[in-house]
């Protein structure tokens, strides 16, 4: 069965510093990835996805990026990170006919 | 824009209690899901529900499709302190109208923190 494998679990990074959370898929092929934030009590808001190597549609305006280097690879980055950064990050996929599935999530705290 | 409204957004119920969450959505679907959130962690699927008047149920939870209203309902019966957690609806919008397939692009509700008090 298909599984993400992401991290860290847990980050605390400083006002301004860069950001590289990654996460890799096992067990299936081309997955449709996404990256979604949650902030403190909210929902979860999907911030970009990627049908394909290279592929990246961004949902929301923001100070992060994301890249598809492999097919199986997504890679969240930021140059310089804001206190409003700050929440839960998950990385979904999902494949045509079958659920979604879902990393383990990274808690982000900007101080 | 498809909006995904939970309600309500938190519950507090005494043990043996039951009740309902509601999840409306505003465009067409037939595929709708049902997680759960631990604190600080990932979510965990509780239900797929993948047609107009699909019911499922799973220990004290039940959960209930109607496309037509485009709303789905988590019933929880003799709520147990287990069940603190927070849940989630969410709708691939692009299941509906573009033949079969999740795209996974789902559109989650704000999400109900439920807490079962002893």
């Amino acid at each position: 069965s298909q599984t993400i494998h992401q991290w860290p679990a847990t980050l605390v990074q400083p006002v301004g510093s860069p950001l590289s959370l990654e996460c890799t898929v096992e067990g299936t092929s081309n997955p449709n990835l996404y990256w979604y934030r949650q902030a403190a009590g909210r929902g979860l808001q999907l911030l970009f996805y990627s049908v394909g190597i290279g592929q990246i549609s961004s949902e929301v305006p923001q100070n992060l990026s994301a890249s598809r280097p492999q097919d199986r690879q997504f890679i969240l980055s930021s140059k310089k990170l804001l206190l409003s950064d700050s929440g839960f990050y998950l990385c979904i996929g999902a494949r045509m006919n079958t659920e979604a599935f879902f990393g383990q999530g990274t808690r982000l705290t900007v101080v | 824009e498809l909006k995904v409204e939970q309600n309500p957004l938190f519950l507090s119920m005494q043990e043996g209690k039951n009740y309902t969450i509601y999840c409306n959505y505003s465009t067409t679907s037939d595929r709708l899901y049902w997680y759960r959130q631990d604190p600080g962690k990932s979510l965990e699927s509780l239900f797929v529900l993948l047609s107009n008047g699909a019911v499922k149920q799973e220990g004290r939870l039940m959960a209930s499709l109607d496309t037509k209203a485009r709303l789905s309902t988590l019933h929880i019966t003799a709520a147990v302190h287990d069940l603190s957690a927070t849940y989630f609806c969410a709708v691939d919008p692009y299941r509906a109208g573009y033949g079969s397939g999740n795209t996974g692009k789902l559109i989650f509700g704000q999400g109900t923190t439920l807490q079962v008090k002893p």
